[in-house]
């Protein structure tokens, strides 16, 4: 069955724009976190969707928000970009609640750079 | 704060030597700790995961971690180093209180033919 799917993979803006990363999880799964991955900072957590609710959000500023589809597809945006966005950006799908018990599988990431 | 700690930015290593690659953690209550590694160009696949039971625990590809409590720590291992497991590896914990895993900052592991 197919993996996770984040689109685009790569993606250059300009400071100033705005962008929106999507992500599709493996079918059947109901659950989508957002991490961004930076060198020397590893993995921040994001947000994590379940059935179309935000259950938790970390600690970014509210330039950063998402949101998930009732086909569980997510979407991630990030407004007013900074050059410090400047990074992957990884989300994970799971079956349920991805509490660490149930796995998560991992897309590939999209890569986003402000220059 | 519960968190996760890898000492070490790179492991460099010789083909079918042992590798340790080192987490510690900090975490009230019970851990739940994990570990995943990521491939070049790849999102992050799951190695292992210890929530309860016996210290060593055994994962994929022949790699295992033991969990020491003691000492806080949660090393992966492997008894025989190959050129393939070459990677970034992330040391994880289950942040109950805030609902989330929480990332180390990532081992890259470089192993030499």
């Amino acid at each position: 069955k197919a993996g996770v799917t984040q689109t685009p993979r790569y993606l250059i803006k300009t400071r100033g724009q705005q962008v929106t990363l999507s992500c599709s999880p493996i079918s059947g799964h109901r659950s989508v976190s957002w991490y961004q991955q930076t060198p020397g900072q590893g993995l921040q957590f994001l947000f994590e969707y379940f059935s179309e609710t935000q259950r938790n959000k970390g600690n970014f500023p509210g330039r950063f928000s998402g949101r998930q589809f009732s086909n569980s597809r997510s979407e991630m945006n990030v407004s007013t970009l900074e050059l410090g966005d400047s990074a992957l950006y990884l989300c994970a799908s799971s079956l349920g609640i991805w509490d660490g018990h149930t796995e998560a599988f991992f897309g590939q990431g999209t890569r986003l750079t402000v220059v | 704060a519960q968190s996760v700690a890898q000492p070490e930015d790179q492991v460099n290593v010789a083909e079918g030597n042992p590798l340790t690659v080192k987490c510690t953690y900090s975490v009230s209550g019970n851990p739940y700790l994990f570990w995943y590694v990521q491939y070049p160009n790849r999102g992050l696949q799951f190695l292992l995961k210890y929530i309860t039971g016996d210290n060593l625990v055994k994962g994929s590809y022949g790699f295992e971690a033991e969990f020491n409590k003691s000492q806080t720590s949660f090393h992966l291992k492997k008894p025989s180093a190959l050129v393939s497991d070459s990677a970034l590896y992330f040391c994880a914990v289950r942040d109950e209180e805030a609902d989330k895993l929480i990332f180390g900052t990532g081992t890259r592991l470089q192993v030499f033919p």
